[in-house]
């Protein structure tokens, strides 16, 4: 069973525009992480925002956590081609190292 | 190199035989994974070890085994493989919070 639910399940934007993704989750955590999965390729971790934190940022990503509606959103800004990638949420409820992971959203930057 | 690989990283099998698929990582983390990867089912996770010679199941262990001899290995056996097997297979390793996962390894099942 899936923890984490993100949507939407696909987006095309065009490259310089902004790419909001959300994810969904059902039990309390200690932490979220965000993934991104290229075309082939294993899963390369992104961000991890904690339970006491609202918002993070590294570069062109920007997290938010809303622990009371048990969300997250994950925003790229002035997209690229090179971001075009799966991206999925993973949840962890102990901090011991066991993540669940969400479906993931597909993400396509058209240049 | 340093990091975390697997192999074969591409493996095409019949019903019926064994197959076992290799991960290895360099970082002596404690924690080790293995998830398959479904169209449709996102991640799922078959194994993990949170120690050499401690192992437990996640949500789909049917049908898989795992062993970890040594810190560094975490090889996953088919031991009489499916068609419902046919996956991409990822190997994974933390140390603390977040997961540092293998190039996956795509196995088809005949």
């Amino acid at each position: 069973s899936q923890q984490g639910e993100e949507d939407p399940q696909a987006l095309s934007i065009q490259e310089g525009e902004n790419a909001t993704m959300n994810c969904s989750y059902k039990t309390s955590i200690n932490n979220l992480q965000w993934y991104r999965q290229n075309s082939g390729r294993g899963l390369v971790h992104l961000i991890l925002i904690r339970s006491n934190e609202r918002e993070k940022h590294s570069g062109r990503l920007r997290v938010t956590l809303d622990t009371s509606k048990k969300s997250s959103s994950l925003l790229i800004t002035a997209s690229r081609a090179a971001d075009t990638a799966s991206y999925f949420c993973a949840t962890d409820p102990n901090a011991g190292n066991m993540l669940t992971f969400g479906g993931g959203t597909r993400l396509m930057v058209k240049p | 190199d340093a990091g975390i690989t697997q192999s074969p990283r591409y493996k095409i099998t019949e019903t019926g035989r064994q197959v076992t698929l290799m991960c290895h990582q360099t970082w002596s983390h404690s924690y080790m994974f293995w998830y398959r990867q479904d169209l449709g089912h996102g991640l799922r996770l078959i194994y993990y070890s949170a120690a050499a010679d401690i192992t437990d199941k996640g949500e789909v262990p049917d049908g898989y085994v795992v062993s970890r001899s040594k810190t560094e290995n975490f090889p996953l056996t088919l031991e009489s493989a499916t068609r419902s097997q046919t996956s991409v297979y990822f190997c994974a390793s933390s140390g603390r919070d977040t997961q540092y996962f293998g190039p996956g390894t795509r196995l088809t099942v005949l």
